[in-house]
């Protein structure tokens, strides 16, 4: 049984570096998302593919933020210049199309953490 | 705008007792809930939910219980193990893909 799965698991940076992340799905799975969770908060929804398109971007994800998930299969967060403030755990979660009118679960990977120097 | 609240930060209970989690949420399109359980440096683990057509959802030592009215939602444990401590998070959405969680609350399950 392959859950969903993200490298690197942690990720030590020094501000204005770009860093990659990358999250692997579970393999029927069609839909991709990216969660960003910090301190004493909840995740907080990012962005979201179906296949290889992205579907929505929260207004969290700012112009140095990119996610791209090529041929519909793994996806790449990017986040270029990174500030202080970018540090996080970064979570992907996948999800399969429910029956018609209900909603599918969400089903979580271990998350990459960032700290940013 | 915290549209699902956790009020509670943590929460201890006694091995063999029942832990009772609680939700509180504002948004009324809301129509699908969920439960998640997380260990330090892990993601979320997906534990029970439930829809708005009912008021009950039960998976083994988990039940969820579901007040429209009230826009209030709990999770029963029963009986509390130790392995049961971890940080739980409620969810909820309008029969979309975006989730709204809350903030957490973390059980500890005394032996």
């Amino acid at each position: 049984d392959t859950g969903v799965s993200q490298n690197p698991r942690h990720k030590i940076t020094k501000r204005g570096q770009n860093v990659t992340f990358r999250c692997d799905p579970i393999s029927e799975h069609n839909r991709l998302y990216w969660y960003r969770q910090t301190l004493g908060q909840g995740p907080e929804f990012l962005t979201y593919f179906q296949n290889e398109a992205q579907l929505e971007k929260s207004r969290l994800l700012s112009d140095r933020f990119s996610a791209e998930r090529p041929k519909g299969s793994f996806s790449t967060l990017e986040i270029q210049r990174t500030e202080q403030g970018d540090s996080a755990m970064y979570l992907c979660a996948s999800s399969f199309p429910g029956l018609a009118g209900l909603t599918e679960t969400q089903y979580f990977g271990p998350g990459t953490r960032l700290l940013v120097l | 705008d915290q549209q699902v609240k956790q009020n509670s930060p943590s929460l201890s209970v006694q091995e063999g007792r029942i832990s009772i989690l609680n939700c509180d949420y504002t948004n009324s399109m809301f129509d699908y809930f969920l439960w998640y359980k997380k260990y330090p440096a892990e993601g979320p683990t997906f534990l029970i939910s439930i829809s708005s057509i009912k008021d009950k959802n039960e998976d083994g030592r988990f039940t969820v219980f579901l007040n429209k009215s009230a826009k209030h939602l709990s999770l029963h444990i029963v009986p509390s193990q130790p392995g049961d401590s971890a940080v739980y998070f409620c969810a909820a959405t309008s029969g979309t893909y975006k989730y709204i969680f809350g903030t957490g609350t973390r059980l500890k399950v005394l032996a």
